[in-house]
């Protein structure tokens, strides 16, 4: 199995801080991806990555950045958190044309 | 109207009942066709994965695709408590690219009751 973990599983931040989720995997996948879960919204794209330093904005890219300085590693952050970011946020790593996505087990994120 | 529906239950049957997940989509460009279960406060895993029109079966789980109607389910049969969670339609485009982003449906509760 691909092997993927997310860092911090539990975050609670304040509104205005920067925030940084880390997305790890031991492969070597070439495609990540950061979601957002809500109820009433399912999973929403936030950003992607196709590669080592290539990097493309999704479904609800404001606010959020990310890099890929290594193949492994898929960072978010969070400028200036807002309220509105309060979420549950997934990485995941397409694994293979017939494999779809694997994705970690989350981080659930409070911004006060 | 969103690219992909699904309505979002909640799901209540009894255990040993078949159930009937459904999603209907807009975009007919869609070609790779998956079915996620989400429990609780975990991520989404793969069930399912189809390619183009057709039926997959894997166990008590059948996945159809009927690409002229946009319409896609999935059918568990012999119900059991332990396949209450959420279920996830996603679909895309094509593998890899911009194209290849998993576009999901907002997810069915589903509870299966002893």
């Amino acid at each position: 199995d691909a092997g993927i973990t997310q860092s911090p599983r539990h975050k609670v931040t304040e509104t205005g801080t920067p925030v940084t989720l880390r997305c790890h995997q031991t492969e070597n996948h070439r495609y990540m991806y950061w979601y957002r879960q809500d109820p009433g919204h399912g999973l929403r794209l936030i950003h992607y990555s196709y590669g080592v330093k290539d990097t493309d904005k999704g479904e609800v890219s404001d606010g959020y950045s990310v890099s890929r300085s290594k193949t492994e590693d898929f960072l978010l952050t969070l400028e200036s958190a807002t309220s509105s970011q309060t979420s549950v946020y997934f990485c995941a790593i397409n694994t293979g044309s017939n494999s779809g996505y694997t994705f970690g087990s989350g981080t659930r994120l409070t911004v006060v | 109207q969103k690219e992909v529906e699904q309505d979002p239950g909640p799901l209540s049957v009894p255990e040993g009942a078949i159930v009937s997940l459904n999603c209907t989509y807009s975009n007919s460009a869609f070609q790779y066709f998956m079915w996620y279960r989400q429990y609780s406060r975990k991520g989404p895993e793969l069930l399912m994965y189809t390619y183009s029109s057709g039926n997959k079966e894997d166990g008590r789980f059948t996945a159809q695709v009927d690409k002229s109607s946009k319409y896609i389910s999935l059918f568990i049969r012999d119900s059991q408590p332990s396949d209450s969670a959420t279920y996830l339609c996603a679909m895309s485009a094509r593998y890899g690219g911009s194209q290849g982003n998993l576009i999901f449906g907002k997810g069915t509760k589903l509870s299966v009751k002893p």
